[in-house]
């Protein structure tokens, strides 16, 4: 299976401050069709997974663009420019072009 | 608007059964290929089975071959998981998500599974 490492793993930032997550996998995600099927999810606590990022870059419907996505082959970054409050919860990288589909070990965010 | 409602879950018996239900809406549930993922109790998330929108095409983990039966009804919108020879390492939320894995854009809340005796 593909490996994705995440890090860091535990993420304390001040609100309104900057984050960023990195996340690595053992193999390219570059499929034959040109596109890179890394995605990137939020889980708030208690709360179902919510994609935030798909095929590395592009923001899904309802995300703030304080969240970006960049990368290419094999690492990958989640940014946030201005953390808020309501953005404390475990982040996951995750890859779609190998099966399984595979998850990093999540990231979680809290406030300083 | 999107919705997937898991049912069925609950606690079982190691080696017991479980079938798990998602009703599905708000989009052409036909032409999406539909997954299973499950979290384990204060854990990450991982890929269960996925299966192609005519249902000719299914995909296990290891983990879960040969013990667990994905399926769906095009009539009826819905999705649905065999769990059978469970264990307690079984023991996660499930959840239904629309898409085969490379996007997989929208997910259910979710269904507890406990197996223990």
């Amino acid at each position: 299976d593909v490996v994705m490492t995440q890090s860091p793993l535990s993420l304390p930032v001040t609100l309104g401050q900057p984050a960023s997550i990195s996340c690595r996998s053992s193999q390219s995600l570059v499929h034959s069709d040109g596109n890179t099927y890394l995605n990137w999810f939020q889980q708030r606590p208690g709360q179902f997974p919510r994609r935030l990022i798909y095929k590395v870059s592009n923001r899904d419907s309802g995300v703030p663009d304080r969240f970006s996505g960049s990368g290419s082959g094999t690492d990958f970054t989640l940014k946030i420019s201005r953390v808020e409050a309501e953005d404390v919860g475990v982040y996951y990288c995750m890859q779609g072009i190998h099966w399984p589909p595979t998850f990093g070990q999540g990231t979680k965010v809290e406030i300083k | 608007e999107v919705q997937l409602v898991e049912s069925g879950g609950g606690l079982v018996q190691p080696g017991g059964s479980l079938r798990l239900s998602c009703a599905a809406s708000g989009f052409t549930f036909t032409t999406y290929w539909m997954s299973w993922a499950r979290q384990a109790p204060g854990k990450g998330l991982e890929w269960v089975a996925n299966i192609k929108p005519d249902g000719s095409e299914k995909h296990y983990v290891d983990s879960v071959k040969g013990r667990f039966t994905i399926s769906r009804d095009n009539v009826e919108n819905s999705l649905s998981l065999q769990m059978n020879s469970l264990r307690a390492e079984d023991t996660a939320v499930y959840y239904c998500a629309r898409g085969g894995g490379a996007l997989a854009q929208f997910w259910g809340q979710g269904t507890l599974v406990t197996v223990s005796s």
